[in-house]
């Protein structure tokens, strides 16, 4: 599969631990989003990188959220000190510069 | 606040019938349009986009979208459904003073088609 891919498709923790979640974008794909997702709701952006680069953060991504892109591929959100509202859908799109988005099937975190 | 509003959250219909659903948005600027089809157990699809020119867009699978401005609008349509067009289709936009990417979601329609 040449897609974008995510790991661990599934996340259950303890309020108060850490999870980190990796993306493996589209090889060619130079841009990297992270978008959160709610249930009954849409996705929501969360930041985004262009190669290494993170360009742009929501303010939705509060300081315990950090992600990272450090050789331009893959990307990892990690999420410090988790809250029972963390508990989404995070999803990883890629795409080459301004072209379509495609996204991976996510990760669904659950905190308990 | 700015957001993007679909207006049905559950569609439920009969193969062959014809599907419309709404899409509205707030913002006042240029922005770039999109419908997204998730199906189930499946990522984000793209179905579909409109930046500029003809407000009649085609997608892929037999939809298609119109851009009416004066209204905000960018309903899509499917003349005919399929059992297989069960899914989750959900707005999206883009604000042209946004970064390319920065989308923002509608809450999403769950469409069910019956056989």
């Amino acid at each position: 599969d040449t897609g974008v891919s995510q790991d661990p498709r599934h996340k259950i923790t303890k309020r108060g631990q850490n999870v980190t979640f990796r993306c493996d974008p589209i090889s060619e794909h130079n841009r990297l989003y992270w978008y959160r997702q709610t249930l009954g709701q849409g996705p929501e952006f969360l930041t985004y990188f262009q190669n290494e680069a993170q360009l742009e953060k929501s303010r939705l991504l509060s300081d315990r959220f950090s992600a990272e892109r450090p050789k331009g591929s893959f990307s990892t959100l990690e999420i410090q000190r988790t809250e029972q509202g963390d508990s989404a859908m995070y999803l990883c799109a890629s795409s080459l510069g301004a072209g379509e988005l495609f996204f991976g099937e996510g990760s669904r975190l659950t905190v308990l | 606040a700015q957001s993007v509003s679909q207006h049905n959250h559950h569609v439920i219909l009969s193969e062959a019938a014809s599907l419309e659903l709404g899409c509205n948005y707030s913002y006042g600027g240029t922005v770039n349009l999109f419908w997204y089809v998730q199906y189930p157990g499946q990522h984000l699809q793209l179905l579909l986009k409109y930046f500029s020119g003809d407000p009649l867009v085609k997608g892929i699978k037999g939809f298609e979208a119109e851009f009416i401005k004066s209204k905000f609008s960018f309903n899509l349509r499917k003349p005919s459904v399929q059992w297989s067009d069960t899914a989750e289709y959900f707005c999206a936009v883009n604000l042209a003073t946004d970064s390319w990417g920065k989308l923002q979601f509608g809450a999403g329609t769950q469409v069910v088609v019956t056989p």
